[in-house]
């Protein structure tokens, strides 16, 4: 049901980085915005990156977003304990009447 | 403080109807889109609907068109979805989320979450 692609999880040890991808097509991240949203383990989802790059205020410049073409990545650098989360890329889809999409989501491991 | 309160979920047996709230407090309610947003069990997130700030436009998802209707009540502060005809795969947490923008659609994001509230359809 997903229209964007993202590996089923990316691991990593304490201070690495890793790369999250997140492919679409010309009808949603090819024409539109980006956004990414971490999910902790038992709780609701938090906004993490928007509009391809920017950062919320309170999230640490550990994490950039960003875009080209059809495609968007997700960069988690000194990857910490507590960045152990699932991951979700997001875009408007001017398909059909319009709609939000969701990527199938990556859970990101610290070794 | 943004805080949105789900409520309404509950077991549920198929075809028959529920209706979720949404209360919103912390935020001008009534200069936000808003949106629901739910997840199966064990599965990704899946986004169902979203409203303008003056209710003038809706959006729905294939997977719910012609059973979900969604409405707000700027003055109580409030965003519903009457969920009508439901079915297994319809058993989810549902999340009530807040748009950066009173429109929805193309640049929307969610810079707020409830933390849901569970719907589960079985006999």
């Amino acid at each position: 049901q997903s229209v964007l692609t993202q590996p089923p999880s990316a691991s990593g040890t304490p201070g690495q980085t890793v790369t999250i991808s997140c492919s679409g097509s010309n009808s949603n991240i090819g024409s539109n915005t980006v956004n990414w949203y971490q999910q902790l383990p038992g709780t609701a989802p938090k906004l993490l990156i928007h509009t391809n790059h920017q950062r919320p205020s309170g999230v640490p410049d550990r994490f950039s977003g960003s875009k080209s073409g059809t495609s968007a990545s997700l960069a988690i650098s000194g990857l910490q304990s507590d960045d152990e989360a699932d991951y979700y890329c997001a875009a408007w889809d001017d398909s059909l009447n319009g709609r939000d999409v969701f990527g199938t989501g990556t859970k990101v491991i610290v070794l | 403080e943004v805080q949105l309160v789900e409520s309404g979920g509950a077991l549920v047996q198929p075809g028959r109807s529920l209706r979720l709230s949404c209360a919103a407090s912390g935020f001008t309610f009534d200069e936000y889109a808003m949106h629901w947003v739910r997840q199966a069990p064990g599965k990704g997130l899946e986004w169902v609907s979203g409203i303008n700030w003056n209710s003038n436009n809706r959006g729905y998802a294939d997977s719910v068109k012609g059973r979900f209707t969604i409405s707000r009540d700027n003055t109580k502060k409030s965003l519903y979805l009457q969920l009508n005809s439901l079915r297994a795969d319809d058993t989810a947490l549902y999340y009530c989320a807040k748009d950066q923008g009173d429109y929805f659609g193309s640049g929307s994001y969610y810079d707020s979450w409830g933390q849901g509230t569970l719907v589960t359809v079985s006999s």
